[in-house]
């Protein structure tokens, strides 16, 4: 069964830092989809970013950027410039069949 | 573009009562997902429709949860009798087709209170 995990239950930044969000996961398929959604507090989940498997290029949406390792299982993401409006549930997802998504990272953002 | 709608928002039922939950996809999505999300867990798929058809319910506790979708638009998900453990949020999500990069809308979620 495939498996999703976000190792870090809480993250925060300060408004205009970095923040790198983690994810690994477990499948034995080559190839699938990898996805990030954020969750803002009670409003509904959009998707902010995917990559295909296949593809090694990194996925990037204007400062939401991917760090795909393939070999590794890995699927972080780094978000730049971060805003106010970033704080967020950020989960990390995989699909192939059905989206199956890790437990979420809390990001935080300091002004 | 209208999103997805669900109804009610807030919902606040005694163990054992039965609950309905009612979804409207985005115009044209054929395909149309529920989720359970339990409090600080990731969403966990129930029922995948494909028009009216189902394509995976292998997650669906088929002894007090059923789901419908009526015409291959508006779906309702009912649970009878509800369990205090049935406490989360049930999302609601569409998506053009079934294909792996489709995206998928999320409704704003239909927050269940079992008592």
């Amino acid at each position: 069964a495939q498996t999703v995990t976000q190792s870090q239950p809480e993250m925060s930044v300060q408004e205009a830092e970095t923040v790198t969000l983690s994810c690994t996961y477990d499948t034995s398929e080559s190839d699938y989809y990898l996805f990030w959604y954020k969750q803002p507090p009670s409003r509904q989940m959009i998707l902010v970013i995917r990559q295909e498997a296949y593809k090694q290029q990194n996925a990037t949406e204007n400062r939401f950027s991917v760090n795909f390792q393939k070999a590794a299982k890995s699927f972080s993401l780094k978000i730049s410039d971060s805003q106010l409006g970033d704080a967020a549930m950020y989960f990390c997802a995989y699909r192939w069949g059905k989206l199956t998504f890790g437990q979420g990272t809390i990001l935080t953002v300091h002004p | 573009e209208a999103g997805v709608a669900q109804s009610p928002r807030y919902k606040i039922i005694e163990k054992r009562q039965s609950v309905a939950f009612w979804c409207n996809p985005i115009s044209g999505h054929a395909t149309l997902y529920w989720y359970q999300q339990i409090l600080g867990q990731g969403p966990k798929l129930l029922i995948q429709f494909q028009n009216n058809g189902v394509v995976d319910d292998s997650q669906l506790p088929k002894d007090r949860f059923s789901a419908e979708r009526l015409k291959g638009v508006d779906s309702t998900l009912k649970i009878q009798p509800a369990k205090l453990e049935d406490s989360a949020v049930y999302l609601c999500a569409s998506s053009f087709g079934t294909g792996f990069a489709y995206e998928q809308y999320f409704g704003p979620g239909t927050r269940l209170t079992v008592t």
